[in-house]
């Protein structure tokens, strides 16, 4: 079956420096979705990857698609207090979505 | 104010129980899911929903047992409630089976 492994899967820096996470999968995947978990919260849809090496940005956040369609990535610049949570990535195969272990970011005013 | 919103936050109750949660969604989503988080934060299906028709059943226990009564509502009720379904249960909706979801708050139970 599918399978999907984040990395890493926790990760402190300090307010200011980068962080990048990663989503390999076994599998060619049809797309990949990407969310946010604050502490304490739900789960809330970042974006939604489709085509082979796509890259979207969104402010600080820069998300790509591998050109195999195997892998993924999500990368904060400049991480700020607010972008502390759990990242998870969610590719979609066989019509049906699923998560990664998630990356728990920690970030030190 | 649209989204998914389930009840209880919050379940205390003992082993040997049975508890439902309840789902509702107003966004018109024709796709509804629960989900598992354990403690470790790793997110599970458990079930998926389509237009009030069993899409998606995980290897989930029989204790397990979601119901449907109109694409907006998904409730699951679990019997006999064990240490080990201690976990905080999501639900959520989706236009489609591989469009973006949207969560409840979630429902954390907690079984002693």
């Amino acid at each position: 079956g599918q399978q999907v492994m984040q990395i890493p899967q926790y990760q402190h820096v300090q307010e200011g420096e980068d962080f990048t996470t990663y989503c390999n999968s076994s599998t060619t995947l049809s797309n990949i979705q990407w969310y946010k978990q604050r502490p304490g919260g739900h789960p809330v849809f970042l974006i939604q990857l489709v085509k082979s090496g796509e890259v979207k940005k969104q402010k600080r956040l820069t998300f790509q698609f591998g050109e195999a369609k195997k892998n993924s990535s999500l990368h904060i610049t400049a991480t700020q207090t607010t972008d502390v949570g759990t990242y998870f990535c969610a590719p979609s195969n066989t019509g049906k979505l699923i998560f990664g272990q998630g990356t728990t970011l920690q970030v030190k005013p | 104010d649209t989204a998914v919103s389930q009840t209880p936050k919050y379940l205390v109750t003992q082993m040997g129980n049975d508890k439902s949660i309840k789902c509702e969604q107003n966004l018109g989503h024709d796709t509804m899911y629960w989900y598992k988080q354990d403690s470790k934060k790793f997110l599970k299906i458990m079930f998926s929903y389509n237009n009030k028709e069993l899409i998606i059943n995980e290897t989930v226990p029989n204790r397990f047992s979601p119901k449907s009564p109109d694409k907006a509502h998904l409730n699951l009720h679990i019997n006999s409630l064990e240490l080990g379904d201690s976990a905080v249960y999501f639900c959520a909706s989706s236009p489609t089976s591989n469009s973006p979801l949207h969560f409840g708050n979630g429902t954390r139970l907690t079984v002693t």
